[in-house]
């Protein structure tokens, strides 16, 4: 299957600082990225679909200004937690599919803790 | 509008005994369906899918699930569980074109020796 590389696999920051995550397709083109947060034995929310491009789609009660997502290019997306708090803890996964498929596949996932 | 309901959010099995894990579905238009798994601070990997065609969809490390119209269900199946397959299964629904896809709220299996 295809692969989808996402960093840093875990990440330490203070408050109030700001962290960025990458999603890197490959060994495909993709399209589309979907950022996801899993909170401790919840599921997956989406947070928001990107396409290459165009402005990230946010889902209703995520807020785009503290969650920038950029997909600049067709391999790389990247996810920026801004003025980070505690709350914001948690497993951060992205995923990513090209124009064909009718799956995405997902990167290892980041585990963000702020302190 | 879809939403995905995972019966039981934990599940134990002997090693060698068939693996059920229980997902029903609703959506509005024909559902493709997921199954993934997630290993510890892992992200998801995919196990199988059902998009069209044929009911009975196979997948990897021998899991199976059948898609049920009638009782819009999706089932994952194993006949014999092996110590590796201990790990959170979720269930997923999209459309066509893998767009809004919801995720099931995960069953967690224990393989017990």
């Amino acid at each position: 299957g295809a692969v989808v590389s996402q960093h840093p696999s875990r990440v330490i920051c203070k408050s109030g600082t700001s962290v960025k995550i990458e999603c890197r397709s490959l060994d495909f083109q993709a399209t589309t990225m979907f950022w996801y947060r899993q909170f401790p034995k919840q599921s997956l929310m989406l947070m928001a679909t990107s396409n290459e491009g165009s402005k990230a789609t946010y889902e209703q009660g995520v807020e785009k200004d503290k969650f920038l997502i950029n997909h600049a290019s067709l391999t790389l997306s990247t996810l920026t937690v801004t003025s980070a708090h505690p709350e914001d803890s948690s497993f951060y996964i992205c995923s990513a599919k090209d124009r064909r498929n009718t799956e995405a596949f997902f990167g290892q996932g980041t585990r963000l803790t702020v302190v | 509008a879809q939403s995905v309901t995972q019966l039981g959010s934990h599940v134990s099995v002997s090693e060698g005994a068939l693996v059920l894990l229980r997902c029903n579905y609703s959506s509005s238009v024909p559902p493709y369906l997921f199954w993934y798994v997630q290993y510890p601070n892992q992200g998801l990997q995919l196990l199988l899918k059902y998009t069209t065609g044929a009911t009975l969809v196979k997948g990897i490390n021998g899991f199976e699930a059948e898609f049920k119209k009638s009782e819009t269900s999706f089932h994952l199946t194993k006949p014999s569980a092996h110590m590796s397959d201990a790990a959170e299964y979720f269930c997923a629904v999209g459309t066509g074109g893998y767009q809004k896809v919801t995720f099931g709220i995960g069953t967690k299996l224990q393989v017990i020796p």
